[in-house]
């Protein structure tokens, strides 16, 4: 069966430090991969594609690794701050006959940075 | 209006009863979609359209039902409301597939409890 799994148990670090969250799937080819961040009682806002090609994506202090051998995906915070506490989401873009490109999402991790 | 606008907020409804969850964008954007969100299983697409004038079932489309006369507005409708239909609605957009780049745009969400 095709699956997105990210870290079920929340995620606790002190500030300062570099945060590390997983993404794994099966049965997936998936196009490109994104990661989401969603606050409390908002809706998901988009961070970062990384595209099936690519080994490797950077944001000011995010960065994104893709290894469509193990089929993974790594997100970074680095150099954390409270203010970096949410849930992240991470999405596969995939092609489906028939429907079109879709974006199949994991069930989140919740991160949460210490002062 | 910028972005995804959605209404209501909040919603309580009884069982049995009909209702239309409002989604418009303000981007142009081709694609829309709608998503439920429920703890511990993340977000499930339920409906999507990738152009106005047509529409495609998602995950978990029973129940629900979609429209896309124009490309601004996409409704969701429950005809027959359950409990089981207890859940955030996320409505989402996207210029396309092959060119997400920026990801999907969200919606603030409507939070519907049927009882």
């Amino acid at each position: 069966s095709q699956k997105i799994e990210q870290n079920s148990e929340a995620l606790n670090i002190q500030e300062g430090k570099t945060a590390t969250l997983t993404c794994n799937y099966t049965n997936y080819s998936p196009a490109y991969l994104q990661w989401y961040r969603q606050d409390p009682g908002r809706g998901p806002v988009f961070l970062l594609l990384i595209r099936e090609n690519e080994k490797e994506k950077r944001k000011e202090r995010l960065k994104v690794t893709f290894d469509t051998t193990l089929k993974q995906s790594l997100f970074h915070i680095t150099a954390s701050q409270p203010a970096d506490s949410a849930t992240y989401l991470c999405a596969l873009g995939v092609w489906i006959y028939n429907q079109g490109g879709k974006l199949i999402f994991g069930q989140g991790t919740e991160l949460s940075v210490k002062p | 209006i910028a972005g995804i606008t959605q209404a209501p907020t909040s919603q309580i409804l009884a069982a049995g009863r009909r209702m239309t969850l409002r989604c418009t964008q303000d981007m142009r954007h081709n694609a829309m979609y709608w998503y439920r969100q429920d703890l511990g299983l993340g977000l499930r697409l339920i409906h999507y359209s990738n152009t106005a004038g047509t529409t495609g079932k998602g995950e978990v489309p029973d129940g629900y039902s979609v429209s896309r006369a124009n490309t601004d507005d996409f409704p969701l409708t429950l005809a027959s409301a359950v409990p089981s239909q207890t859940s955030v609605y996320f409505c989402a957009s996207s210029d396309s597939f092959r060119q997400s780049s920026i990801g999907y745009t969200f919606g603030s969400g409507t939070r519907l409890t049927v009882v």
